[in-house]
Order: C-alpha cells, then structure tokens, then sequence
C-alpha cells in the first residue's frame, strides 16, 4: 500500500499522559500536513511541512502540542499532558509539490480518559 | 462567519435521483477547492479537485462560482454506495495554511 500510513490507529490514553503518533506520507510528497477532526465537524488544519521545514504552526491548539519532520519523509505529533478535550481524530495527509490536493491517511483516533 | 459553510444536512434521497449540494466560501483569497468524500470513522478521500472551469467525473461534475464564492458538487444516477459525508475544502494558495474544510454535508441514498 503506497498511501499515507499512520500509527497508531487507535491511542487510550489517561489524562496527564503524553501521546505522539506517527505518519509516513506518500514518498514522492514532500508536503505534509496535519489536521484534527472531532465528531460532526470537518478536518481543522494543524500544522504544515514542507520537506523537513515547518512552514506554518500558528494554528496548533496550544503549546502542548508539537510536530516535527526531522528528514523531510516521516512526521510525529505529540501532544503533552493530555486533556480530555484532546480527544479526537488525528489525520494526517500529503501532498506533492505545487498541489494543494491532499491525500489522507487512515487517522489516529485518540481517546482521553 | 465560518471561512466554508455547508448545509449539513441529512440528504435523503432514492436511489437512481440526483442530488447537487453547494457549499460556500468567504475567503476571497481561495485558489483551489476540492471536493471529499467521507464514510463513517475513516479518512476523508480525494474525490474531485475543482477548477475555475468545472469538472466532471463520471456521474460526479463540480463547478466553481467565485463571483458568488460557491462550489457546487452533482452526483447523477445516485447509487446506495454513494451514501457518505461529502466534506468542501479551500486552499488559499502555496499550500501553507493547509486547506479550510466546512463541516460536511451527510448524504443518505434510499432503495
């Protein structure tokens, strides 16, 4: 499967833990983003990479959340001190270069508790 | 204001019928748009990009209005699979602020 992977699919998680999951974009993306997605709402924008740079990471919730992208191929999140509130699905997806069309792994659904 | 709205729906409708959903933009700044399709618990997938002239994909044609800032998604000759959430997205160019997706209209297909 060449698509964009994703690990864990699932996380519990006790309040106060921290959570890092990771993703593995399509090899030929050199865009990579990530997006949280809670019930009845659409994907919300995260963080953005291209290659191993950070370009965008105003729009994480907080600063208990972090990403990084160190050799420009796989991306990890982590979330610190997890809250109940945190818990959601964590998608990320990748894009090529000079497309904003992004393909979507399978998520990381986290549950706090 | 939402920077993408969509009626969220639920859209009930007989398998055969065709149905079209609109969804709305404010950022006069976005470029590209792309339809997604979105089954329950997984990911949302690709299902069309759309350009200033339109598309279409088989059953499936999208338009794009900027003077409005609306995009349209028609799907004709519905099938039961096609039952799902179909999910706007908007980029604003360069790819920086990853795309803008409204909430998602839920589609129903009946027998």
């Amino acid at each position: 499967d060449t698509g964009v992977s994703q690990d864990p699919r699932h996380k519990i998680t006790k309040r106060g833990q921290n959570v890092t999951f990771r993703c593995d974009p399509i090899s030929e993306h050199n865009r990579l983003y990530w997006y949280r997605q809670t019930l009845g709402q659409g994907p919300e924008f995260l963080t953005y990479f291209q290659n191993e740079a950070q370009l965008e990471k105003s729009r994480l919730l907080s600063d208990r959340f972090s990403a990084e992208r160190p050799k420009g191929s796989f991306s990890t999140l982590e979330i610190q001190r997890t809250e109940q509130g945190d818990s959601a699905m964590y998608l990320c997806a990748s894009s090529p270069q000079r497309s904003e069309a992004a393909f979507f792994g399978q998520g990381t659904r986290l549950t706090v508790v | 204001r939402k920077e993408v709205e969509q009626d969220p729906g639920p859209f009930n409708v007989p398998e055969g019928a065709t149905v079209a959903f609109n969804c709305t933009y404010s950022n006069s700044a976005s470029q590209s748009f792309f339809w997604y399709r979105q089954d329950c618990r997984k990911e949302p997938k690709l299902l069309m990009s759309v350009y200033s002239s339109g598309n279409e994909d088989g059953r499936f044609t999208a338009q794009l209005n900027r003077a409005s800032q609306y995009i349209s998604l028609l799907i004709r000759d519905s099938k039961l699979s096609d039952s799902a959430t179909y999910l706007c997205g908007a980029a604003s160019g360069g790819g920086a602020d990853g795309l803008t997706f409204g909430k998602g209209t839920h589609l129903i297909i009946q027998p």
